[in-house]
């Protein structure tokens, strides 16, 4: 099965750096690749998600980018700010009404 | 977007008693619903795949005698913990979904304490 691996477990940045979490997968079936973003005891929040068919995708300071070829996606957060700070997971499924695989997830801290 | 919700948001059980959870899709019929668990600082683990009108897909090392699952209807799944113990304690998570092509939506959580 799927296999989905996230680093790093903790991240932290200065308010106005960039933040890259970066996650591999192994099911090469895996074709819609989603981001989550959740704060203490609250519900997962999509933040951006991308399919196959795309390399790239970005929605304002977010953006994320897909290597089919080696397995791996990456989130960059831009101009980041104290409220950006939460934990933030990658998932992997082969679309978008099958099981998500879930990373271990980051816990973001941005320092005012 | 769509919505779903989820009854009730925490409760409290003595050991050995069953709990039922409610994750309905208040806006949208959902073919697919997910339950999700979530162990405090972990991520979140499927623990089954329910569609409507046929029996849960549960994943491997989930028992489905205790973790009963229910979609009787395009808008309702149910989750039932029976005989539950302090180690069923944790934040259990539905998603719903109609279209491979669209996210899963997630409901906002139960979060269980067996004591």
């Amino acid at each position: 099965g799927e296999n989905v691996e996230q680093h790093p477990s903790t991240l932290s940045v200065q308010e106005g750096d960039s933040a890259v979490i970066k996650c591999t997968y192994s099911d090469s079936a895996s074709n819609y690749f989603p981001w989550y973003k959740q704060e203490l005891g609250k519900r997962p929040q999509l933040i951006i998600d991308i399919r196959s068919n795309v390399g790239e995708k970005k929605d304002q300071r977010i953006a994320v980018t897909l290597n089919k070829t080696a397995k791996h996606f990456s989130l960059h957060i831009t101009e980041t700010q104290p409220e950006d700070s939460a934990v933030y997971f990658c998932a992997a499924s082969f679309s978008g009404n099958t099981p998500l695989v879930f990373g271990k997830g980051t816990r973001l801290s941005v320092i005012a | 977007g769509a919505v779903v919700s989820q009854h009730p948001s925490w409760v409290i059980c003595k050991s050995g008693t069953s709990v039922k959870i409610e994750c309905r899709s208040l806006d949208f019929q959902a073919t697919t619903m997910f339950w999700y668990r979530q162990f405090p600082k972990q991520s979140l683990m499927l623990m089954a795949t329910s569609n409507e009108g046929s029996k849960a897909t549960y994943e491997q090392g989930v028992e489905k005698d205790k973790f009963l699952i229910n979609h009787a209807s395009l808008t309702l799944s149910t989750l039932t913990v029976t005989s539950a113990h302090p180690e069923d304690s944790s934040f259990y998570i539905c998603s719903a979904s109609w279209d491979r092509v669209r996210e899963q939506y997630f409901g906002p959580g139960t979060r269980l304490t067996v004591t």
